[in-house]
């Protein structure tokens, strides 16, 4: 079973920034937090992952509260080919394991 | 490299036949992940390879689906048997063992079961 929790789905706007969050309240010690988006028909595609600091490229931010239980994917200025279902995963052993993800959606 | 490249893209069968979906990784990544999704769901993981190694297959996962990865490159996923509740997108991902946290995703097979 998943063990992240997120909401099923959010709109924003194009050119805004996104603030997509993630429960993770059973998070281990050295569990990574791992961000994947899936775009209409394609396989989802890796956007961050982080441990503790906060983590940045060239897609998007990753927000990790100081007690781990929760994380925020920051996308900082929206366009309408961010328009996807955002997964939010934690490891299970040697695999990731997706729950139902965040469906965003971006309004020009 | 091109990415994870899987074949077919699709695939419609009659329910009872046998099919079988062809992955192959990035070059050099030494595991390789099957996942199914069926619409609305998130991926649902049914295996994985670490080089030609079967290192974990889901309880869920039937008899009548059975994965291998020969040479430790490419691989297949075979299911027997099939059902009209097998009808889903099969995705494959790799990756490397230098960056074992980010995963390479295949665009899919879609099934279809009649």
């Amino acid at each position: 079973d998943a063990k992240t929790t997120q909401p099923n789905s959010m709109e924003s706007n194009e050119e805004e920034p996104v603030h997509l969050p993630c429960n993770h309240s059973t998070i281990s010690g050295t569990d990574y937090i791992h961000w994947y988006r899936q775009l209409p028909s394609q396989g989802p595609e890796y956007v961050i992952h982080g441990l503790t600091s906060n983590v940045n490229n060239r897609m998007a931010s990753l927000a990790i509260a100081e007690d781990r239980k929760s994380s925020t994917l920051i996308l900082h200025r929206a366009t309408l080919r961010d328009a996807a279902v955002y997964y939010c995963i934690l490891r299970d052993g040697g695999k990731l394991i997706f729950g139902q993800g965040t469906e965003l959606s971006v309004k020009p | 490299d091109t990415g994870v490249s899987q074949d077919p893209r699709h695939k419609i069968t009659k329910r009872g036949q046998n099919v079988t979906f062809r992955c192959d990784p990035i070059s050099e990544h030494n595991r390789l992940y099957w996942y199914r999704q069926t619409l609305g769901q998130g991926p649902e993981f049914l295996t994985y390879f670490q080089n030609e190694a079967q290192l974990e297959k889901s309880r869920l996962l039937s008899d009548r689906f059975s994965a291998e990865r020969p040479k430790g490159s490419f691989s297949t996923l075979e299911i027997q048997r099939t059902e009209q509740g097998d009808s889903a997108m099969y995705l494959c991902a790799s990756s490397s063992f230098r960056d074992e946290e980010k995963l390479f995703f295949g665009s899919g097979t879609q099934l279809s079961v009649l």
